[in-house]
């Protein structure tokens, strides 16, 4: 596609409940980041995928998130038994990668889903 | 750890003023600098990117120059727009870090009219 699709684009859900975020990459970037955006702890990495590699989950910050990449395109953030304070808005991106040369070319976002535990 | 530092928001500008932000680093070797734009209710978007020591980038009017020595990244304007309100993020990628892009907690520009 034209550019990086997130859905939905706003979920509200009660305490303990599981959610599911779905991230479309650009067509052809093998590179995927999911970040979580809130107040207070400004941008923080969560995970990475590059091709059929092993995917970098250092960031999840417990093992109530998880994700996966279908076929080397679409993308599902889970949360597990969410708490108020997994609130916050979660940004997906792409880009082009290659071999080691990832850091130059910059990332594209998608514009997020608000998720809101109450 | 690799970590970036920019200067406290909120920033108001008028329109026309001069804008500088200011964005340091510490990084394992030789980073990659960004600086990312977020404008009200979208996706953070690429504004500009330096790959190595005294590359300037630019884009829109701004600039920002890669200073190894003093391990810094600002961001330039010389004559802000009320359309340039925004929330302004400096970034890295280390070279301990091919891919993990390491932003700073972000600056809100306000420009008034």
């Amino acid at each position: 596609g034209a550019g990086v699709s997130q859905s939905p684009s706003n979920k509200v859900t009660e305490k303990g409940k599981d959610v599911e975020l779905r991230c479309d990459p650009i067509s052809g970037h093998t590179a995927l980041y999911w970040y979580r955006q809130s107040l207070g702890q400004g941008l923080e990495f969560l995970i990475y995928f590059q091709g059929n590699s092993a995917p970098d989950k250092s960031g999840l910050p417990s093992d109530r998130f998880s994700a996966e990449r279908t076929g080397g395109s679409v993308s599902t953030l889970t949360i597990q038994r969410t708490q108020q304070e997994d609130s916050a808005v979660y940004l997906c991106a792409s880009s082009l990668a290659h071999g080691g040369e990832d850091r130059d070319y910059g990332y594209t976002f998608g514009s997020g889903t608000r998720l809101t535990v109450v | 750890g690799d970590s970036v530092t920019q200067m406290e928001g909120p920033v108001t500008l008028s329109e026309e003023a001069f804008l500088t932000i200011n964005c340091t680093y510490t990084a394992t070797g030789y980073p990659s600098l960004f600086w990312y734009v977020q404008y009200p209710g979208e996706g953070l978007q690429l504004l500009l990117k330096a790959t190595k020591a005294d590359d300037k980038g630019s884009n829109k009017g701004f600039e920002a120059t890669y200073r190894k020595e003093t391990t810094s990244f600002h961001l330039e304007k010389g004559s802000v727009q009320v359309s340039d309100s925004a929330v302004y993020f400096c970034a890295l990628i280390s070279g301990g870090s091919n891919y993990k892009l390491t932003f700073g907690k972000g600056t809100l520009l306000t420009v008034n009219p």
